[in-house]
């Protein structure tokens, strides 16, 4: 089983300023299938990358996911106040489709 | 437009069996794969299986492997999650997800239902 595992664990921004989370992986990713979602309080995850740096749809260029192998990150460019969420990577290259315990992102 | 309509919370017995449903609209069920993930109060999501719509292929991740039962009813596009033999700590909200790719078990889920409460407590 493939652990994903995130850094940090918060982070604490302003709005307008640069987001940059983590997601490490105990073994290589494979095909690079590392999504990334975001979740607000009360709501569903929803996509916002796929196979490391393509966009869903719908998602503003200010989110960028970006690695391969076991490093990958997401960056969130001129942070917005509807940014603050808690964000989590998930790899489904491989069963089980591990995902990662999250980064809360809140505002400072 | 895709939409995935998910059961009303329950509130089960420890010992109990709960069966969520997750009704598919918008788009051609039989071509798909549906995931099931929850997430306890206050935790991260935990990946549960998927099943495919359109041969009837399952995987489950090895914690589920004896107590989730994961089907599909084509002629009313609605997909099902059984879990038997409920824990305390199997409270929680528990989402289905459609695949992004058709005919694709490496996909990731892209439309979510809006999540079952399940809880369970003597």
């Amino acid at each position: 089983e493939i652990v994903l595992t995130q850094s940090p664990g918060t982070l604490s921004l302003s709005p307008g300023e640069r987001a940059t989370l983590s997601c490490r992986a105990s073994q290589t990713v494979i095909r690079d299938y590392l999504a990334w979602f975001q979740q607000k309080p009360g709501q569903a995850p929803k996509l916002l990358i796929f196979a490391a740096s393509s966009w869903a749809t719908g998602i503003p260029d200010r989110f960028t996911g970006s690695g391969s192998g076991t490093d990958f990150t997401l960056t969130i460019s001129r942070l917005e106040p509807d940014d603050f969420a808690v964000y989590y990577c998930q790899q489904y290259g491989s069963s089980p489709h591990t995902f990662g315990q999250g980064t809360k992102l809140e505002i400072k | 437009q895709v939409q995935l309509v998910q059961s009303g919370g329950e509130v089960k017995k420890p010992g109990a069996s709960v069966k969520v449903s997750c009704k598919a609209s918008g788009y051609r069920f039989t071509s798909y794969v549906i995931s099931w993930v929850r997430q306890a109060p206050g935790q991260g999501l935990e990946w549960m299986g998927w099943i495919s719509a359109y041969n009837g292929d399952i995987d489950r991740a090895q914690n589920f492997q004896d107590r989730v039962t994961m089907t599909t009813d084509t002629a009313t596009t609605t997909a099902y999650m059984e879990l038997r033999g409920l824990r305390s700590d199997d409270t929680a909200v528990y989402y289905c997800a459609r695949n992004r790719v058709s005919y694709s078990t490496s996909s990731v889920g892209a439309y979510w239902g809006q999540g079952t409460l399940v809880t369970v407590s003597s």
